[in-house]
């Protein structure tokens, strides 16, 4: 168990929907990362935060959001979804905002577009 | 920009072989950090090394070891005497210094078959 939490675990959905993913991160970790795990695209970042500030972004598509509160806990919302958005989406969280930190990852959300 | 393959997509091995796992990066950046995560069947990621690209000595933790050499950019992952427990794909990644923030960039995985 990494101590990084993520709800919910299966999310099944319609085509055109919203949905939001949460994630606590360690106690005491700062930063907290989305990535994508998909069968075309394989794993891949979508976004880092900071103690509540953007730090990082990947290839994340306009209809994807996220932030983190104040509490440190992460919200990633996926609007007008589409079938090609089904995947595993981890969260992830480390002490700091450098590479010189591992980042510790959560059990992930199975999210299902149909 | 950074890059990581690992040419091997699937390994099948009898219980208590060797297996070696290759990967091979590419980057700009002089500094920059390599790592190796376990996903196994269950779907969690688990991190296992992380690696600077200023120390190159050979790391062994049990039955895990890896080889990382510079000169071939290659960080390359062993599993000795192998186990059942041991199923499981096995990504290894890239985080650059330069780069804002702590983006983490995966190369494709390696599946990896224990049979008993």
């Amino acid at each position: 168990d990494s101590g990084v939490t993520q709800t919910p675990k299966h999310l099944i959905t319609a085509t055109g929907q919203r949905v939001t993913l949460r994630c606590s991160p360690r106690s005491g970790d700062l930063s907290v990362y989305w990535y994508q795990q998909s069968l075309d695209q394989g794993l891949q970042f979508l976004i880092q935060y900071y103690n509540g500030e953007e730090r990082a972004k990947g290839n994340i598509l306009e209809r994807f959001s996220a932030q983190q509160f104040p509490d440190l806990h992460s919200e990633l919302n996926l609007s007008s979804l589409e079938l090609g958005d089904s995947a595993l989406y981890f969260c992830a969280s480390s002490v700091g905002s450098e590479n010189t930190y591992e980042q510790y990852f959560g059990p992930g959300t199975r999210l299902t577009v149909t | 920009a950074q890059k990581v393959t690992q040419a091997q997509t699937e390994i099948s091995v009898v219980e208590k072989e060797d297996v070696t796992l290759d990967c091979v990066y590419e980057t700009r950046d002089t500094t920059y950090y390599l790592f190796w995560y376990k996903q196994p069947p269950s779907g969690e990621l688990v991190f296992l090394i992380r690696r600077n690209s200023f120390d190159e000595q050979n790391e062994i933790s049990g039955r895990y070891s890896w080889n990382f050499q510079k000169s071939t950019s290659s960080f390359n992952f062993t599993i000795t005497a192998s186990q059942v427990v041991d199923s499981a794909v096995y990504f290894c990644a890239l985080s650059e210094a330069k780069a804002a923030g702590n983006k983490l960039t995966f190369g494709g995985g390696t599946r990896v078959l224990v049979k008993p």
